[in-house]
């Protein structure tokens, strides 16, 4: 079963606006991470945030995250073109990095 | 950042045929891998989890008599899909960690169609 649900599902923005990309999950976690995954490819890890952390930023991208909501924000800042791929969020519990990812976010931006 | 490898790309077959996919780390040594599938615009579903030298750990639903994984180096993983039909096109994804991390490096992925 699905751990992460991302929302929105689909989201369309003109380049160099912002992108907010939203998950919430179920059960307790240790991490949280973000993946980028273009079309017919392979997934780019973004970032990892521990269960501990709060907020985490990296380059154009800002994550947060609320144990107490059991969700994250992935924050994408004055976005591109290239930015145009499927954003997942995957939480793992411990235990042999087992991960469960979210249905994932389809991001379009448009130059 | 470290290189996950798939082979092949892409792989069209028969029916009731088999089908090999290799997954290999390139510049670390993968204590555990993981194969995925992910079906057109859904997210990835685990599969199993496989450690070097040992048997894989299927999750519920996954017939490990029709997908069979041996992770028999630390370097390579295959995923052997058996008398392959229809319904077991996708895209098949890998990702391999190290000891020290909980991060994934994925592999680009193989598109299995199966006519």
């Amino acid at each position: 079963s699905q751990q992460g649900e991302e929302d929105p599902q689909a989201l369309s923005i003109q380049e160099g606006e912002n992108a907010t990309m939203n998950c919430s999950y179920k059960t307790s976690i240790n991490n949280l991470q973000w993946y980028r995954q273009n079309s017919g490819r392979g997934l780019v890890h973004l970032i990892l945030i521990r269960s501990n952390e709060r907020e985490k930023h990296s380059g154009r991208l800002r994550v947060t995250l609320d144990t107490s909501k059991k969700s994250s924000s992935l924050l994408i800042t004055a976005s591109r073109a290239a930015d145009t791929a499927s954003y997942f969020c995957a939480t793992d519990s411990g235990g042999y990095q087992k991960v469960t990812f979210g249905i994932g976010t389809k991001l379009q931006v448009i130059p | 950042g470290a290189v996950v490898s798939q082979h092949p790309s892409w792989v069209i077959c028969k029916s009731g045929t088999s089908v090999k996919i290799e997954c290999r780390s390139l510049d670390f040594q993968a204590t555990t891998m993981f194969w995925y599938r992910q079906f057109p615009k859904q997210s990835l579903m685990l599969m199993a989890t496989s450690n070097e030298g040992s048997k894989a750990t299927y999750e519920q639903g996954v017939e490990k008599d029709k997908f069979l994984i041996n992770h028999a180096s630390l370097t390579l993983s295959t995923l052997t899909v058996t008398s392959a039909h229809p319904e077991d096109s996708s895209f098949y994804i890998c990702s391999a960690s190290g000891n020290s991390s909980y991060e994934q490096y994925f592999g680009p992925g193989t598109r299995l169609t199966v006519t």
